[in-house]
């Protein structure tokens, strides 16, 4: 059973069109839940740690939210340059610092 | 900004072969891990080291794997015999605690 699922698989906005993208898990005790921006044939890079539901943390026009099912990321108008495949991961309490990751949403922003 | 940094960046091999994944993780970190990507799909996690010995591994990890750090700033992956399902993305990150930094990734390509 996976541990992360993230939707949508792909987004595509036109430039200035704010969106959301979301990351729904399912782990017994959570450590903390991870965002990075992957871009194509690049390693993941750190973006936001979310500790516990209600924290918010935000970096330029992205800003990531957290309750105890899920946590969003929302991108507030957004230019070519977000555009990139954007990964959720999580860390169970218990389990090492080992991530666990979703599949990704890779987002397309169009001039 | 300190970086993880990763040798090769291309790595093209035959099938049996062995090979070794060389990894520079952030001076001041603890925590040392692999993860692989195979392409297409998500980040998967392979081992997490600590204090010279390994902390936790996943599956995909069998005895074909090894971790080694050599010296005071190298984390290496050896791959005894490579197979063709090895074929792959490979990260090297660092941490000092729960937060993972990412290097640019290995690309593995078993022929």
């Amino acid at each position: 059973e996976d541990q992360v699922t993230q939707s949508p698989e792909a987004l595509r906005l036109q430039e200035g069109e704010s969106s959301s993208l979301n990351c729904s898990y399912t782990v017994s005790g959570l450590r903390g839940l991870f965002w990075y921006r992957q871009d194509p044939g690049k390693g993941p890079e750190f973006l936001f740690t979310l500790y516990s539901a209600g924290e918010e943390k935000e970096k330029e026009r992205l800003k990531a939210t957290l309750t105890k099912k899920e946590s969003f990321l929302h991108i507030t108008a957004p230019k070519p340059e977000d555009s990139a495949t954007y990964l959720c991961a999580v860390q169970e309490i218990g389990n090492d610092y080992k991530l666990s990751f979703g599949a990704g949403t890779t987002v397309t922003v169009r001039a | 900004e300190p970086e993880v940094t990763q040798t090769p960046s291309h790595q093209v091999t035959q099938m049996g072969q062995e090979v070794i994944l060389r990894c520079v993780p952030i001076s001041n970190h603890l925590y040392f891990y692999w993860y692989r990507q195979i392409l297409g799909q998500k980040v998967e996690f392979l081992v997490s080291f600590y204090n010279n010995e390994i902390s936790e591994k996943s599956e995909i990890f069998d005895d074909q794997f090894s971790v080694e750090r050599p010296d005071g700033s190298n984390f290496t992956l050896k791959i005894r015999s490579t197979k063709l399902e090895d074929s792959a993305m490979y990260f090297c990150a660092s941490s000092k605690v729960e937060t993972q930094y990412f290097g640019p990734g290995t690309r593995l390509l078993v022929l």
